[in-house]
């Protein structure tokens, strides 16, 4: 079992450059979710999806981050145009499923930082 | 809008001691409530849950206790262990959205 993979682990960018993150899933799992991790707030929900369908993205800074599930074994998050203060830990985690008593699988985070 | 709140950021306990993590919800909706353990460079992984529907939850050295009246959760790990050193986040869901706490970095000094 391969777990929850992210890539990529690190990006450095260029504020106003693009930058697109991306997640796979443990197969089967039947939820993906989207999260960032800075020192002042912690662990912060962007956005989850339930059977590739986004269910709350209430999380989503502002309208330059956007996320996709086009399949159940593929999702995207991407920043355009990126700026210093989206400098954080991402992470990507996955659920059996999209009810409450399941826990999430996390993946090892991609690093991003925009100078 | 922090639905769950860990109010220390940083605790330091001797190896053999306890170690008691608090973690404080707003949202009564809340069913379901983990820890999750994080070492530097790693994803968080999850340590030990509780339902609801009942008060306290045991798995070997970790225990969760929750007092729903006071919409309050604990961790309590003994004895503590160096191995224990890392970052812990309380967590709590409804319906399928988890909500995480800040974190708290626990210490375990030999």
């Amino acid at each position: 079992d391969a777990g929850v993979i992210q890539s990529p682990r690190h990006e450095v960018t260029e504020m106003g450059q693009e930058v697109t993150l991306r997640c796979k899933p443990i197969s089967g799992h039947n939820s993906l979710f989207w999260y960032r991790q800075t020192m002042m707030r912690g662990l912060e929900l962007l956005i989850y999806f339930n059977n590739n369908v986004p269910i709350d993205d209430s999380g989503m800074p502002e309208d330059r981050f956007s996320a996709k599930m086009p399949n159940a074994s593929f999702s995207t998050l991407k920043i355009q145009p990126s700026e210093p203060r989206d400098s954080a830990v991402y992470f990507c985690a996955s659920s059996p499923k999209g009810t409450s008593g399941y826990e999430q699988y996390f993946g090892p985070g991609t690093r991003l930082t925009v100078t | 809008d922090q639905q769950v709140k860990q109010n220390s950021p940083s605790l330091s306990v001797q190896e053999g001691r306890i170690s008691i993590l608090n973690c404080d919800y707003t949202n009564s909706m809340f069913d379901y409530f983990l820890w999750y353990k994080k070492y530097p460079a790693e994803g968080p992984t999850f340590l030990i849950s509780i339902s609801s529907i009942k008060d306290k939850n045991e798995d070997g050295r970790f225990t969760v206790f929750l007092n729903k009246s006071a919409k309050h959760l604990s961790l309590h790990i003994v004895p503590s262990q160096p191995g224990d050193s890392a970052v812990y986040f309380c967590a709590a869901s409804a319906l399928g959205d988890m909500r995480f706490g800040a974190g708290t970095r626990l210490t375990v000094k030999p």
